[in-house]
C-alpha cells in the first residue's frame, strides 16, 4: 500500500525559511515523479512543483519560482522542499503527491495528508 | 497561462445525475484528471486520462471531453459525494501542473 507522510509543517515568521520531508513507502520510489501541491484555508488547490525520477528535472509554480526548491534522495525514498522567503501567502496545507508515472502529464494518484504550514509574525 | 474554469457549486437531488463541467481552451488535446475532496481529507483522483477509473472508484464515477469542455458525471448520486471537485491538466506550454478552481457539489 503507498504511504506518504509529510513533516515538518510548523509556524514560521515572514522572511524565514522551512524544509518540509516527505517519507514514502509501499511502491518503487525512483519509478515516479513527485510533487508538492498545497491548500490555502478554504481555497483550492495549488500546485507547487515536481521532480522527476531522478531528480534531474525540476519545475516551479510562478508564486514560489526563486524561493522553493524541490529535491529527493532516493536512497531513503524521501521527498524535500526548502522553503525560503516565506510570505504570509504561503501558509497553507502541503501535501506530497506521488504520479502515476515518470512524466509530466501523469495524474496525481497517490496524495499525503498534509502537513501545515504557518507564516505569521 | 492556460486556465481551467469549473462553476463554483452544482446541486443536485439524490439519486440524480451531477455533471462537473471544466472549460479550458483546446482541452480535447490534454489529459484530463479529476479529484474529489470530501471535507477535512485529502484529495482523492476518481477519473484519470480523461475517462479511466483507478481500482476503487465506483462506476458511477465517469469522464468525458468535448471541444473546449472536459465533464466529471456522478450517476445515481449519494449523500457521500458530497464534495469539492476539481479539474487538472499539464500544461506543456508553461511546463506545470493546472487545476481548476473547484466545484462544491452539493447533494440537496
Amino acid at each position: 500500500e503507498v504511504h506518504l507522510v509529510e513533516s515538518g509543517g510548523v509556524v514560521v515568521q515572514p522572511g524565514g525559511s522551512l524544509r518540509l520531508s516527505c517519507a514514502a513507502s509501499g511502491f518503487i520510489f525512483d519509478d515516479y515523479t513527485i510533487h508538492w501541491v498545497r491548500q490555502g484555508l478554504g481555497k483550492g488547490l495549488e500546485w507547487v512543483s515536481l521532480i522527476n525520477w531522478d531528480g534531474t528535472r525540476t519545475y516551479y509554480g510562478d508564486s514560489v519560482k526563486g524561493r522553493f526548491t524541490i529535491s529527493r534522495d532516493n536512497s531513503k525514498n524521501s521527498l524535500y522542499l526548502q522553503m525560503n522567503r516565506l510570505r504570509t501567502e504561503d501558509t497553507a496545507i502541503y501535501y506530497c503527491v506521488k504520479s502515476s508515472t515518470a512524466y509530466n502529464d501523469g495524474s496525481l494518484h497517490y496524495w499525503g495528508q498534509g502537513t501545515l504550514v504557518t507564516v505569521s509574525s | 497561462s492556460y486556465v481551467l474554469t469549473q462553476p463554483p457549486s452544482v446541486s443536485v437531488a439524490p439519486g440524480q445525475t451531477a455533471r462537473i463541467p471544466c472549460g479550458g481552451n483546446n482541452i480535447e488535446s490534454k489529459s484530463v484528471h479529476w479529484y474529489q475532496q470530501r471535507p477535512g481529507q485529502a484529495p482523492v483522483l476518481v477519473v484519470y486520462d480523461d475517462t479511466d477509473r483507478p481500482s476503487g472508484i465506483p462506476e458511477r464515477f465517469s469522464g468525458s471531453k468535448s471541444v473546449n469542455r472536459a465533464t466529471l458525471t456522478i450517476s445515481r448520486v449519494e449523500a457521500g459525494d458530497e464534495a469539492d471537485y476539481y479539474c487538472q491538466v499539464w500544461d506543456g506550454g508553461s511546463d506545470c501542473v493546472k487545476f481548476g478552481g473547484g466545484t462544491k457539489l452539493t447533494v440537496l
